[in-house]
């Protein structure tokens, strides 16, 4: 079984421009999480999909960022247009729509803004 | 709101030896999970354990143990017989039962293996 997978691995941009990060869920696997996690800092909750619904967005820092999950599978995050403070490293997860759910993890994009 | 708090940015280990990562967390909720994940340099995140506050029993999987004290808030990982393949940055997680699925983690904490 394929894990959840993100695409790219790495990406650099100028400030200003737009960057789109894909995740690929785990196939099955009902709720989609972003998170972030800056450098040294905790990892932190951007917004959760259950299937394609937005069912808490919460954590999404502001209007330059855009997250769509079209058909409930994969996932893209927009970020339009992009700042320095939006360097860091960005994790996707799925799960199961289970009580004890546990989240697997991506491995990531790295996002580095100059 | 919870928090999630590991106090040791990085720790060290003797190939073979024990150690103990702490975890701390503050809520006022008295039903939710707590998780321990791992990173391994340049790989993904892996769950190591998971535990549910209304179980007592402390969740264990082969070398892999926690102190799960509930009226403390503390959920501390103890790994024994630690091997090189244990180096990697561990994350303590807290998820509440009822409401949003969502992980609140800790800044994270460094092992090194030693060989």
């Amino acid at each position: 079984e394929a894990g959840v997978t993100q695409f790219p691995s790495h990406s650099v941009i100028e400030k200003g421009q737009t960057v789109t990060l894909r995740c690929d869920p785990i196939s099955g696997h009902d709720n989609l999480y972003w998170y972030r996690r800056v450098m040294g800092k905790e990892i932190k909750f951007l917004l959760h999909f259950v299937k394609e619904s937005k069912q808490d967005e919460s954590g999404m820092p502001n209007n330059r960022f855009l997250a769509e999950r079209t058909g409930g599978t994969y996932s893209t995050l927009k970020v339009q247009p992009a700042e320095l403070e939006d360097s860091g490293v960005y994790f996707c997860a799925s799960s199961q729509w289970d009580r004890g759910e546990t989240q697997y993890f991506g491995p990531g994009t790295r996002l580095l803004v100059l | 709101a919870q928090t999630v708090t590991q106090s040791q940015p990085e720790m060290s280990v003797q190939e073979a030896e024990t150690v103990t990562l702490s975890c701390t967390y503050d809520t006022s909720e008295s039903d939710y999970y707590l998780f321990w994940y791992k990173q391994p340099p340049s790989r993904q995140m892996i769950l190591v354990i998971r535990q549910e506050a209304y179980k007592q029993q402390n969740a264990t999987e082969n070398r892999f143990s926690v102190n799960f004290q509930k009226a403390a808030k503390s959920f501390s990982l103890k790994i024994s017989d630690s091997q090189l393949g244990d180096a990697a940055m561990y994350f303590c997680a807290y998820r509440s039962v009822p409401g949003t699925y969502k992980y609140i983690f800790g800044t994270g904490t460094r092992l090194k293996v030693l060989a």
